[in-house]
């Protein structure tokens, strides 16, 4: 079952933050998040397990609701390197089988 | 640089032929995924293979099968190919199989069927 992933896509001034979101209408074990610039390879950025562990990353961190079966990823301060897209990924159990990304939410970050 | 090796990086082919791509992991990791990303779309899950072993199975066509090496190199087959092939193939790879895991991708192959 696909997470479902809101904004589907966003722009920003350099400087503003930026909150992304990934839910599923399944019960979540964990929530991964990875960025993909344009002509690129997707990077991972974290994983967060049940237990609503919120996660930080430089300017990048995210949090993982699991009661509602969503997590939300927030960028403060965007930098322009900041741009592209992000794609959640969730698992339904911890056995690595159930591993399915979001359609991705496509973030510009202008000067 | 993932760590992760694909070749071909392109590979431009004719409908109804069958082509090969090679992924190699990151050294020390058991696990590859497969990936079809076509354009401006997500990522969609193919395969996974861990330390030689199918492990898990996603939206992949019969048309397509993979394997994984004893040396843990994985191939993505594609037979029969259509225009819809036409996509960006990732190739994964994690220390493991099971959670918790990151993955690294490669560079990614990019098919153009004509």
């Amino acid at each position: 079952q696909q997470p479902v992933q809101s904004p589907q896509a966003v722009i920003l001034r350099e400087g503003e933050d930026a909150v992304i979101n990934c839910s599923s209408s399944k019960a979540l074990y964990s929530v991964h998040w990875y960025r993909q610039k344009h002509g690129e390879a997707p990077v991972f950025l974290m994983i967060l397990l049940k237990g609503g562990e919120q996660k930080g990353h430089d300017k990048i961190s995210a949090s993982f609701n699991e009661k509602k079966q969503q997590s939300s990823l927030y960028l403060t301060a965007s930098q322009l390197s900041y741009s592209g897209t992000y794609f959640c990924g969730t698992e339904i159990d911890n056995y690595g089988q159930n591993f399915v990304f979001g359609p991705g939410t496509r973030l510009s970050v202008l000067p | 640089d993932s760590g992760v090796t694909q070749t071909p990086k392109h590979l431009i082919t004719a409908t109804g032929q069958r082509v090969t791509l090679r992924c190699s992991p990151r050294s020390g990791d058991l696990s590859v995924y497969w990936y079809q990303q076509s354009l401006d779309q997500g990522l969609q899950f193919l395969i996974q293979y861990y330390n030689g072993e199918e492990r898990a199975k996603g939206n992949i066509l019969e048309r397509f099968s993979a394997q994984q090496f004893p040396d843990l190199h994985s191939e993505l087959n594609l037979s029969s190919l259509e225009l819809g092939d036409s996509a960006l193939y990732f190739c994964a790879s994690s220390l493991s199989g099971a959670h918790p895991y990151e993955q690294y991708f490669g560079p990614g192959t990019r098919l153009t069927v004509t």
